[in-house]
């Protein structure tokens, strides 16, 4: 696709549901992130794909926290539970290889935890 | 660990005047630099990136500088438009994924 997209734009949950967020990387970009930003915080990164490696889930906050990707393409983040510090912008970016490349972003998913 | 800051956390500037923002980062072991732009409820845009053996990148009215010895880098914007108006953000990649600074919030007034 033209771009990172991400879906849905927003979404507003009880405590204690779970939610699925996705991302639909650039065609044949092979890195994937999962960043997410609080009001008045910066990014704070979650997880990281490359290629057919294992993932880098060093930055999962818990274990209510998962997020895999099907097919070297789209990637689902998924948080159990939710709590109402949860609540926050999930942001995906993907690269054409690895760490080294320019990261581009979506738009973002709006979590609210009510 | 690496830790990136970005001073001023705002800045407002009348149009036409250049300007510069600033970006430290605590460790110098890293492949790249970058700088983005955010909108408000927009996601993150791509503006320079500098590979570690580089010394600045140049877009347009863009520069931006890297300085690894000091753990620093700056994005020089020249004659500032309304349009400039945004958060910058600066990221650091290295062993760990892009580590970010909380940005700078920049207002250009017509």
């Amino acid at each position: 696709g033209a771009g990172v997209s991400q879906s849905p734009s927003n979404k507003v949950t009880e405590k204690g549901k779970d939610v699925e967020l996705r991302c639909d990387p650039i065609s044949g970009h092979t890195a994937l992130y999962w960043y997410r930003q609080s009001l008045g915080q910066g990014l704070e990164f979650l997880i990281y794909f490359q290629g057919n490696s294992a993932p880098d889930k060093s930055g999962l906050p818990s274990d209510r926290f998962s997020a895999e990707r099907t097919g070297g393409s789209v990637s689902t983040l998924t948080i159990q539970r939710t709590q109402q510090e949860d609540s926050a912008v999930y942001l995906c970016a993907s690269s054409r290889q690895g760490r080294d490349e320019k990261l581009f972003f979506g738009s973002g998913t709006q979590l609210s935890v009510l | 660990k690496q830790e990136v800051t970005q001073i001023p956390a705002a800045l407002s500037v009348p149009e036409g005047e250049n300007l510069v923002l600033n970006c430290s980062f605590t460790d110098s072991a890293i492949y790249n630099l970058q700088w983005f732009r955010q909108d408000p409820g927009k996601g993150l845009t791509s503006l320079l990136l500098i590979q570690s053996s580089q010394r600045e990148q140049t877009s347009g009215r863009l520069n931006a500088s890297l300085d690894k010895s000091s753990g620093r880098s700056t994005l020089y914007i020249a004659a500032s438009q309304p349009g400039d108006s945004a958060t910058y953000l600066c990221a650091a990649s290295g062993n760990t994924p892009l580590v970010f600074g909380k940005g700078t919030r920049l207002s250009v007034i017509a």
